[in-house]
């Protein structure tokens, strides 16, 4: 069956630290690819997302995001965290480029 | 300004009275979907539409109703709501191009009570 895994439910990072956010897909084809984020209290943001070519994304807020074809993969990172960083993140996927299937969400707390 | 409307931010009714949770964008997309977001479930697709007069189930159906009349509304219907549809509720909206540039754009979101 097609399904988004993100095996953290919580994370904890200090500020300053790097961050990665796990997130694994069992698609029979290589889907689209997304990260949301969504502070508290606020609705979807789109930080970057990966259709084809270059598997290192860059998006907004300064992270990144890999897609490991044979990891069936696409790991958030950030070098270094801000506490505005604070927030859920969702990963997501799609074959026809728009109807998404999501993840249970990270949830990611900054510690000073 | 590109954006999807959903209308009202916060609603909290009763079991059982009908209610309507309207959305709309200004992006002329065809695509329109309407997720619900549980603690510790994620968000979870409700109903899409396609295009005008073209709605489907998503995973979490039960208990809902969509109408696709006009191509820049989507609204959400509930005949009779129980407290188990008390949830975050968002709509979405997308271009049915497959490129690069395809991104679903999301509603505020509708916070719902049922009691």
């Amino acid at each position: 069956a097609q399904s988004v895994t993100q095996p953290d439910i919580h994370i904890t990072v200090s500020e300053g630290a790097s961050l990665e956010l796990r997130c694994n897909y069992s698609y029979g084809a290589t889907p689209y690819l997304f990260w949301y984020v969504q502070s508290p209290g606020q609705g979807l943001q789109l930080l970057l997302k990966y259709f084809s070519g270059d598997t290192l994304v860059q998006g907004i807020k300064g992270f990144e995001a890999e897609f490991k074809r044979s990891q069936s993969s696409f790991n958030l990172r950030k070098p270094s965290v801000h506490w505005s960083d604070a927030a859920e993140y969702f990963c997501a996927v799609a074959l026809s480029g728009y109807a998404l299937n999501f993840g249970k969400g990270t949830s990611l707390l900054v510690t000073p | 300004e590109a954006q999807v409307t959903q209308n009202p931010r916060y609603l909290i009714t009763v079991t059982g009275k009908k209610l309507t949770v309207t959305c709309s964008q200004n992006m002329n997309h065809e695509y329109m979907s309407w997720y619900r977001q549980d603690p510790g479930l994620g968000l979870r697709q409700i109903y899409y539409s396609m295009n005008v007069e073209v709605t489907d189930k998503g995973d979490v159906p039960e208990g809902y109703k969509v109408s696709r009349k006009e191509k820049r509304n989507f609204p959400l219907i509930l005949e009779s709501p129980s407290p188990n549809q008390t949830s975050l509720y968002f709509c979405a909206s997308s271009s049915a191009r497959r490129d690069k540039n395809t991104e679903a754009f999301f509603g505020q979101g509708t916070r719902l009570t049922v009691v």
